[in-house]
């Protein structure tokens, strides 16, 4: 399972307030991924990280942030979350080989998020 | 042009039968075409994959045939088992970087016992 582990696995919320997901993984991999899962739009890429502190916006980052001090920990925060970031939260890591990605990633079991 | 089309969105099967998810894609950039296995309450996980440097890929039951010229490619589940419940997403990138990977919408597939 890549040593993935997301939490909270389940939160429901009130439009809003503030809410942070945490992704941990215990194998040092350098690139951590967030993507949202929604019904007729398979997976959709939030930020991603490429090492402490380094980040980027994937397709679908208005209303999120990210934060990532260490290697292990990678921050999903939806500053004022609102109805249409009900969804299911899913952490990934990718594999390096020989300093090449690979393609493969390797997700966490998802948060599911209700914002009500 | 960054779309990745899958259909059909929801398939049942007998055991036994073939199950057939299709998926195309217009950038001809892209270069690595993985699928990705899902059961209920866990994250996806990578089934199988093929560079376009091939037609055909299998692994056990499970086969890529992947078309260059048409721009499509599918996933074929031969001896299909209720084990294989499970939503199949198919997807497409340029290179090896995982950032670029665009999935499609997700095909929920039922093996009736």
């Amino acid at each position: 399972d890549a040593g993935i582990t997301q939490s909270p696995r389940h939160k429901v919320t009130e439009t809003g307030t503030p809410v942070t997901l945490r992704c941990h993984q215990t194998e040092n991999h350098r690139y951590m991924y967030w993507y949202r899962q929604d019904p007729g739009h398979g997976l959709r890429l939030i930020h991603y990280s490429y090492g402490v502190k380094d980040t980027d916006k994937g397709e679908v980052s208005d209303g999120y942030s990210v934060s990532r001090s260490k290697t292990e920990d990678f921050l999903l925060t939806l500053e004022s979350a609102t109805s249409s970031q009900t969804s299911v939260y899913f952490c990934a890591i990718s594999v390096t080989k020989g300093g090449a990605g690979t393609g493969e990633l390797f997700f966490g079991e998802g948060s599911r998020l209700t914002v009500l | 042009q960054q779309q990745v089309k899958q259909s059909p969105q929801s398939l049942i099967v007998q055991k036994g039968g073939i199950s057939i998810i299709n998926c195309a894609y217009e950038n001809t950039a892209f270069d690595y075409f993985p699928w990705y296995q899902q059961f209920p309450g866990k994250g996806p996980a990578l089934l199988i994959a093929i560079r376009p440097d091939v037609s055909e890929k299998k692994e056990g039951r499970f086969t890529i045939s992947f078309n260059k010229s048409a721009k499509q490619f599918s996933l074929h589940i031969m001896d299909s088992q209720p084990g294989d419940s499970a939503t199949y997403f198919c997807a497409a990138s340029k290179g090896s970087s995982a950032s670029k990977i665009i999935f499609g919408s997700g095909t929920r597939l039922s093996i009736r016992p």
